[in-house]
């Protein structure tokens, strides 16, 4: 099974900061790496797919990087909305979707 | 406006069972394939199951094979999950989630692209 790793755990920032989150799977994924956002009480939204797409409503300021076994979430000028715990997941080995263990953006 | 709407979460004691409910609306569920995702408290997601639309295609996560069950009926625009032998570490809230998929450069994608709000299923005596 492919284990997908994130760092940091949890981190502080403020607003306007910019943040980048780190994914590592197992072994290589390709491109097959999606980021989700989540809020308390609340369900995941997909936020980017195939590690770098943008997903249809969401801002601009989230991008995704990537390819391999190394991917990133960045956020430039971090919002107080953006404040969450963030997933990777991977979709290259059907069908698992294997998340990663989560990256808390907290104050 | 797409919509998913899980029920049937509850109270049981270990050992029991509960048959989880995701009714979904505004799209043509019969089209896609289907998940099932959990989370247990203060702690992160985990994929359970996966169905195919047409039903021929399941899988499952090796946490859950053999006392979970996915099921869809797409009459009835309703996707299920019947969970025998519970246990305290399947506490937890339930998600469905719908399965999209994206061609870029002659490459399939998957992702989860619309989730319900979730069902709590707490196993304790």
């Amino acid at each position: 099974d492919i284990q997908m790793t994130q760092s940091p755990s949890s981190l502080s920032a403020s607003v306007g900061d910019r943040v980048t989150i780190t994914c590592r799977a197992s072994r290589t994924i390709s491109s097959s790496l999606n980021w989700y956002q989540q809020k308390p009480g609340k369900a995941p939204k997909l936020l980017i797919y195939a590690a770098s797409s943008l997903q249809s409503g969401v801002p601009s300021r989230f991008s995704g990087s990537g390819s391999g076994a190394v991917f990133t979430l960045t956020i430039t000028s971090l919002q107080p909305e953006d404040f969450a715990t963030y997933y990777c997941q991977q979709c290259y080995s059907s069908p698992g979707r294997t998340f990663g263990q989560g990256t808390k953006v907290e104050i | 406006e797409m919509q998913l709407v899980e029920s049937g979460g509850g109270l049981v004691q270990p050992g029991g069972s509960l048959r989880l409910s995701c009714a979904a609306s505004g799209f043509t569920f019969s089209s896609y394939s289907m998940n099932w995702v959990r989370q247990a408290p203060g702690k992160g997601l985990e994929w359970l199951s996966y169905i195919s639309s047409s039903s021929d295609t399941i899988f499952y996560a090796d946490s859950v094979k053999g006392r979970f069950t996915i099921s869809r009926d797409n009459a009835k625009n309703s996707l299920y999950l019947q969970m025998n032998s519970l246990r305290a570490e399947d506490t937890a809230v339930y998600y469905c989630a719908r399965d999209a998929g994206i061609t870029v450069a002659g490459i399939f994608y998957w992702f989860l692209d619309l989730w319900g709000r979730g069902t709590l299923v707490t196993v304790s005596s």
